[in-house]
């Protein structure tokens, strides 16, 4: 049960566009459609922005997309917002079924 | 509206035990997967056990197998965390969770559980 990979940081300007990259393998993102991304604001509750790897849930702006190549999923932000900056974690479900996250990645808006 | 109230942490000795609860509302409880999900100070998100809506199946963390106990009483739609031989790094933020399809749409708000002596 190893965490997946993230990068620790990321970041882009105002109205820029910036992807965060999650790396499993076949057991994990690989295997399954059941990847997700949560962000997390300091002193939050995380909150889930995209599931099954490219969908998002009512309320969640289309400025958020998530897709996946082979055992790497990815997360787009298009449009930097101020308000974007947070912890974003991705999180798959695993062939042994459990849930696995990812080390995280804190997302700068410069 | 979902609610769900995490409560129970409180600092605790190395090899202690504490047992956390989780009241929900606002949804049918027993309809439902539920989760706990622990985050160390300053540090990620970490699953940590899952049980089904009627209690029968259930899936641990390596980390926490054989020392921590999920359990859900339906009637009180109440879900629990037994934890037994705590270490150090047992000590997170522990929330509980609804689950959908393995995505988690509600979280609680966290109760803090320290182990130190």
């Amino acid at each position: 049960q190893s965490a997946l990979t993230q990068p620790p940081s990321a970041s882009g300007s105002l109205g820029q566009s910036v992807t965060i990259s999650c790396t499993g393998t076949s057991s994990d993102v690989g295997g399954y459609d059941y990847v997700f991304w949560y962000q997390q604001h300091p002193g939050k509750v995380p909150k889930l922005m995209i599931y099954e790897g490219s969908q998002r849930p009512s309320g969640v702006s289309n400025r958020f997309s998530g897709s996946k190549s082979g055992n790497t999923a990815s997360l787009t932000i298009s449009g930097l917002q101020a308000e974007d900056e947070a912890d974003y974690y991705c999180c798959s479900y695993t062939g042994s079924s459990t849930l696995v996250f990812g080390g995280g990645t804190k997302l700068t808006v410069l | 509206e979902v609610q769900l109230v995490e409560s129970g942490g409180g600092l605790v000795q190395p090899g202690g035990s504490l047992r956390l609860s989780c009241a929900a509302s606002g949804f049918t409880f027993s309809g439902y997967w539920m989760h706990w999900v622990r985050q160390a100070p300053g540090k990620g998100l970490v699953w940590v056990s899952r049980i089904n809506g009627d209690g029968s199946r259930t899936t641990y963390a390596d980390s926490v197998k054989g020392r921590f106990t999920i359990s859900r009483d339906n009637a009180k739609n109440t879900l629990y965390l037994q934890m037994n031989s705590l270490r150090a790094e047992d000590t997170a933020v522990y929330y509980c969770a609804r689950v959908v399809n393995y995505r988690i749409d509600y979280w609680g708000q966290g109760t803090l559980v320290t182990v130190s002596s």
